[in-house]
């Protein structure tokens, strides 16, 4: 068990440019999570997949941000047209569903700094 | 809508002695599930402790204990025989039974330091 793994760890972008974080969830989970923490702030709750599913998105997912589970597995977050406002760190967990609780996962998370 | 405050924006304990990190909530929802998680320097958000709205009894891991007070809406940790590992960011969190999946709501966390 390697645990929920995110990629890159740090990405610097320009203003405008797009960019793409990847997050590998722990292998038996069916449910993946996006969040975003901003500094000295707790993590905000972004988009929620169960297997292939996008079942939720927060107000916080403006129409630049897409996010894609293709097959179930891996997860995408891509944010087009990268404002400074996006500057923070992207974290993603993952949950096997009757757990109850919701007992998440973190991966380390990918901090985004656009200048 | 359901709120978590954390009113200790930072705390310090010498190491093996015991602290107590505060957090309120508020929901109008009757079940629901609590948890402190601990993020350390290397930014892995960690479950330490979890604690069902509908169990009267206190949850506790090892070191870690809560004292859950569901008429005040208060979940406090308290960290026993702390420890230099112990240091990180600790945030109080809710999510209602049976409600929006993974919308897991974080207070803005208290920063612990544990000096030697």
């Amino acid at each position: 068990d390697t645990g929920v793994s995110q990629d890159p760890r740090h990405k610097i972008t320009k203003r405008g440019q797009n960019v793409t974080f990847r997050c590998d969830p722990i292998s038996e989970h069916n449910r993946l999570y996006w969040y975003r923490q901003t500094l000295g702030q707790g993590p905000e709750f972004l988009t929620y997949f169960q297997n292939e599913a996008q079942l939720e998105k927060s107000r916080l997912l403006s129409d630049r941000f897409s996010a894609e589970r293709p097959k179930g597995s891996f997860s995408t977050l891509e944010i087009q047209r990268t404002e400074q406002g996006d500057s923070a760190m992207y974290l993603c967990a993952s949950s096997l569903e009757g757990q109850g609780g919701e007992k998440l996962f973190f991966g380390s998370g990918t901090q985004l700094s656009v200048l | 809508a359901q709120t978590v405050t954390q009113s200790q924006p930072e705390m310090s304990v010498q190491e093996a002695e015991t602290v107590t990190l505060s957090c309120t909530y508020d929901t109008s929802e009757n079940n629901y599930y609590l948890f402190w998680y601990k993020q350390p320097p290397s930014r892995q958000m960690i479950l330490v402790i979890r604690q069902e709205a509908y169990k009267q009894q206190n949850a506790t891991e090892n070191r870690f204990s809560v004292n859950f007070q569901k008429a005040a809406k208060s979940f406090s940790l308290k960290i026993s025989d702390s420890q230099l590992g112990d240091t990180a960011m600790y945030f109080c969190a809710f999510i209602s039974y049976g409600g929006s999946q993974g919308n897991l709501i974080f207070g803005k966390g208290t920063k612990l330091s544990v000096k030697p």
